[in-house]
């Protein structure tokens, strides 16, 4: 079956830096998404990764290795509207999305 | 520019009644998508369309139907709803086209209870 595993939940600090894992087994893969997504609203695009390597867009940056069938983002200088669910999900040989249940990041002050 | 537009926002449904979960899009992406998105397991997709007149089904696809008359509408029609259809829906877009990310985009999402 295919499968993409995130944390449930992190916590991090106003100003830090934290990293959100997400790791994957699908039926191909034709490149990987992250969504953030607020309590109450839809989830927004944030970055998409297709080739290995990091992508930096920003205070947030995306790092993915298909051999691994790993990806991270990265939050730097974190604030408090940082606050939401992150969401990674998998594009598969079919072109079909396959979604974590997205990984909830509370900010402290 | 709206990008994609859900009505209603919110609805409050007896079971056994049928509904219809309006979605339009201004973007004239090729690929929409309906999902509905539970607590703690993530977005699934109900139905989509890769292109205006045809659809496919998707991982939950048992109690909706869909149609895709043209490129901007895709409603999502509960025959006949149940509790367990208690869930956000949330429809979106993506171009669907050579070359493209593929790259999906939301609208705002209905909050359906049905009692």
């Amino acid at each position: 079956g295919q499968n993409i595993d995130q944390p449930t939940e992190m916590t991090a600090t106003e100003g830090a830096i934290v990293q959100i894992n997400c790791t994957y087994q699908t039926s191909g893969f034709n490149g990987l998404f992250w969504y953030q997504q607020h309590a109450g609203e839809a989830p927004t695009f944030l970055s998409y990764n297709v080739l290995d390597g990091l992508e930096e867009k920003g205070r947030f940056s995306s790092f993915l290795s298909r051999s691994k069938g790993y990806s991270y983002l990265l939050l730097k200088e974190l604030q408090m509207k940082d606050s939401a669910s992150y969401l990674c999900a998998v594009l598969d040989s079919n072109y079909q999305l396959i979604w974590g249940a997205g990984t909830k990041l509370i900010i402290k002050p | 520019i709206a990008g994609i537009t859900q009505a209603p926002t919110s609805q409050i449904l007896a079971a056994g009644r049928r509904m219809t979960l309006r979605c339009t899009q201004d973007m004239r992406h090729n690929a929409m998508y309906w999902y509905r998105q539970d607590l703690g397991l993530g977005l699934r997709l109900i139905h989509y369309s890769n292109t205006a007149g045809t659809t496919g089904k998707g991982e939950v696809p048992d109690g909706y139907s869909v149609s895709r008359a043209n490129t901007d509408d895709f409603p999502l029609t509960l025959a006949s709803a149940v509790p367990s259809q208690t869930s956000v829906y949330f429809c979106a877009s993506s171009e669907a086209t050579s070359g493209s990310t593929d790259t999906q985009y939301f609208g705002p999402g209905t909050r359906l209870t049905v009692l």
